[in-house]
């Protein structure tokens, strides 16, 4: 039972380039979440996905995009990456979008330099 | 308004000691407030829950307290063990949309 797994687990990358993380998850969820975590800001939602094929903004989506293109993966695309963007980054799941019982996964380290 | 605001931002307790932790909100729309527990290198996972029709929820040595005509609820951690060293966040959830979360606090249980 994995849950919510996102990969990588880490990552460098210089200012400019992009890259894509993956988060897949096995318990049929409706919703998917990516938040970004930042010391002293808590956790702040990025984008979401209510279902496949519907994706839509939360409080902080400048400079990212996202797709879901199947039910069971959420990608968050950073088209250019900036040293802003050095997080840690969460993906959740819930089977709702009442807030009940987010699952998320281990996160993404990422380091922009 | 959307915000949460969560207090300490850390906290030192000593082993067998009481640790609480408060957050606000001024939405009076919210109607569920769930706690988080964060350990080092994981993501949150849910650790106890209240609605607003109740003023008190106990799980084992963790308690929700609600107030809602203060617009306030905190966590209290009974006989603090140096394994619930861990970062929590307070969340709200406005009816029927998504959960708001608490900026965070990290508590530290010294031996």
């Amino acid at each position: 039972n994995a849950g919510v797994t996102q990969t990588p687990k880490f990552r460098v990358l210089k200012t400019g380039q992009s890259m894509t993380l993956l988060c897949a998850q096995d318990m049929n969820h409706e919703y998917m979440y990516w938040y970004r975590q930042d010391p002293g800001m808590g956790l702040r939602l990025i984008h979401y996905s209510v279902g496949e094929g519907t994706t839509a903004k939360g409080e902080v989506p400048d400079g990212y995009n996202v797709s879901r293109l199947k039910k069971q993966n959420f990608l968050l695309g950073l088209e250019s990456a900036a040293p802003s963007q050095t997080s840690v980054y969460f993906c959740a799941s819930s089977y709702s979008g009442q807030g009940y019982g987010y699952t998320f996964g281990s996160g993404t380290r990422l380091t922009v330099v | 308004q959307q915000q949460v605001k969560q207090s300490p931002q850390s906290l030192i307790v000593q082993k067998g000691g009481i640790s609480i932790i408060n957050c606000a909100y001024e939405n009076t729309a919210f109607d569920y407030f769930p706690w988080y527990q964060q350990f080092p290198g994981k993501g949150p996972a849910l650790l106890i829950a209240i609605r607003p029709d109740v003023s008190e929820k106990k799980e084992g040595r963790f308690t929700i307290s609600f107030n809602k005509s203060a617009k306030q609820f905190s966590l209290h951690i009974m006989d603090s063990q140096p394994g619930d060293s861990a970062t929590y966040f307070c969340a709200a959830r406005p009816s029927f949309q998504k959960l708001v979360f608490g900026t965070g606090t990290r508590l530290l249980v010294s031996p």
